[in-house]
């Protein structure tokens, strides 16, 4: 069975400082990830996502992740957080054609980041 | 529709009362998928669909919860008996299938408050 862990239910920064939030992934065969964020009051929405394409996936508002096999990793990195990026940031994972996994999104527990003038 | 559709967006109802919460997914959109958002949990899997069958309805919490999917399109979730436990946001998801472009396109949500 697949499953994420996201290390770290809160997060706190500067703004201007680095974002750095962390997902860890279990599964049999190396997955789909993806990152999802949601603003407050509001529906998610999609980062970006890592398909067996390059390992380092640039996202929208700045964001990037990325896929480290041998570390089973899948974080989340911004160089310089903006106001803006505060929100919750959820992980998934999606399982690989023959996989019993696959077709179901599985997400962490998500991580709230805040960003501090 | 431009985007997933959920209705209603509120919901309170007394407990023991049965609920039924609709999802109106992407035209064209082959998979479906029912999450519940608790404070503090995360989102937890309900149930996936693909075309109308369920292959996957583990996340079920109990045999209080059933879903369905009619024609390839809309889907409704159904809580009977609802407990205060059952208080939560559920969010359904639609994707133009599974593999790479498995990008899963969420509603809104609705807040389900059991009194």
């Amino acid at each position: 069975a697949q499953s994420v862990t996201q290390l770290g239910s809160h997060v706190s920064v500067s703004e201007g400082a680095l974002v750095l939030l962390r997902c860890n992934y279990s599964s049999s065969v190396p997955p789909y990830l993806f990152w999802y964020v949601q603003y407050p009051n509001q529906g998610l929405q999609l980062l970006l996502k890592y398909t067996s394409a390059a390992t380092l996936v640039k996202g929208i508002n700045g964001f990037e992740a990325e896929f480290k096999k041998s570390e089973t990793s899948f974080h989340l990195t911004k160089p310089s957080a903006h106001m803006s990026d505060a929100a919750e940031y959820f992980c998934a994972v999606g399982g690989r054609p023959g996989g019993t996994s696959y077709g179901k999104l599985t997400f962490g527990q998500g991580t709230i980041l805040t960003v501090h003038p | 529709g431009a985007g997933v559709s959920q209705s209603p967006s509120n919901k309170v109802t007394e407990k023991g009362k049965d609920v039924e919460l609709r999802c109106d997914p992407i035209s064209g959109h082959t998979a479906l998928y029912w999450y519940r958002q608790s404070l503090g949990q995360g989102l937890e899997f309900l149930i996936y669909f693909q075309g109308n069958s369920a292959p996957d309805k583990s996340g079920l919490p109990s045999d209080r919860f059933s879903a369905e999917r009619t024609g390839g399109s809309v889907s409704t979730l159904t809580i009977q008996r609802t407990q205060q436990e059952d208080s939560a946001v559920y969010l359904c998801a639609s994707s133009l299938g599974t593999g790479p472009n498995t990008e899963a396109f969420f509603g809104q949500g609705t807040r389900l408050t059991v009194v």
